[in-house]
């Protein structure tokens, strides 16, 4: 069974642009869940989607958006690019929501904001 | 507010010693997760703890859970090269049928010869 896939691993953006993410689940995995990783932070929740819903969203700027398509595939958008935004970002998929089933990540998109 | 705390957050260990990494939570949690991360990689799901007094052991890596004490611990057994990364637990929250996963700042564990 094929995992977690993102795209693209590698982003050099410049501050003020924005940038588009893409995450494909696990087959037959309903719940995608986003995460940003940095060295001063660590890992934050940045939010989840089930069957196309945002059903939780960590404490992130509105700046983070995201969705979810009926394939269950997600995308997450960052507008107006700062350089605190360069992190790794996470996607994580799950049968169902993260407080039922444990949720596989993928590799990530490492984004560096110049 | 659910927080999870890890220590410690940096380990050194010799090859063949054993260790533990210990993991506290705030508030009751549903689920305690252990993860793995290799430099450059993303995170590889090791345990999952369900409920107090649940054990689980994968090789040289044994994980608990106390709900009570609201800790789990991570022992290594025999330490070996390759088990060298960083360690994350994580915990999701009671209750809701969404939750998401509150991660531990991670330990970094190297194993030297």
């Amino acid at each position: 069974k094929a995992g977690v896939t993102q795209t693209p691993r590698y982003l050099i953006k410049t501050r003020g642009q924005q940038v588009t993410l893409s995450c494909s689940p696990i087959s037959g995995h309903r719940s995608v869940s986003w995460y940003q990783q940095t060295p001063g932070q660590g890992l934050q929740f940045l939010f989840e989607y089930f069957s196309e819903t945002q059903r939780n969203k960590g404490n992130f700027p509105g700046r983070f958006s995201g969705r979810q398509f009926s394939n269950s595939r997600s995308e997450m958008n960052v507008s107006t690019l700062e350089l605190g935004d360069s992190a790794l970002y996470l996607c994580a998929s799950s049968l169902a929501p993260p407080a039922q089933e444990t949720q596989y990540f993928g590799p990530g998109t490492r984004l560096l904001v110049l | 507010e659910l927080k999870v705390e890890q220590n410690p957050l940096f380990l050194s260990m010799q090859e063949g010693k054993n260790y533990t990494i210990y993991c506290n939570y705030s508030t009751t949690s549903d689920r305690l997760y252990w993860y793995r991360q290799d430099p450059g990689k993303s995170l590889e799901s090791l345990f999952v703890l369900l409920s107090n007094g649940a054990v689980k052991q994968e090789g040289r890596l044994m994980a608990s859970l106390d709900t009570k004490a609201r800790l789990s611990t991570l022992h290594i057994t025999a330490a070996v090269h390759d088990l060298s990364a960083t360690y994350f637990c994580a915990a999701t929250l009671v209750g809701g049928s969404q939750g998401n996963l509150i991660f531990g700042k991670g330990t970094k564990l190297s194993v030297k010869p």
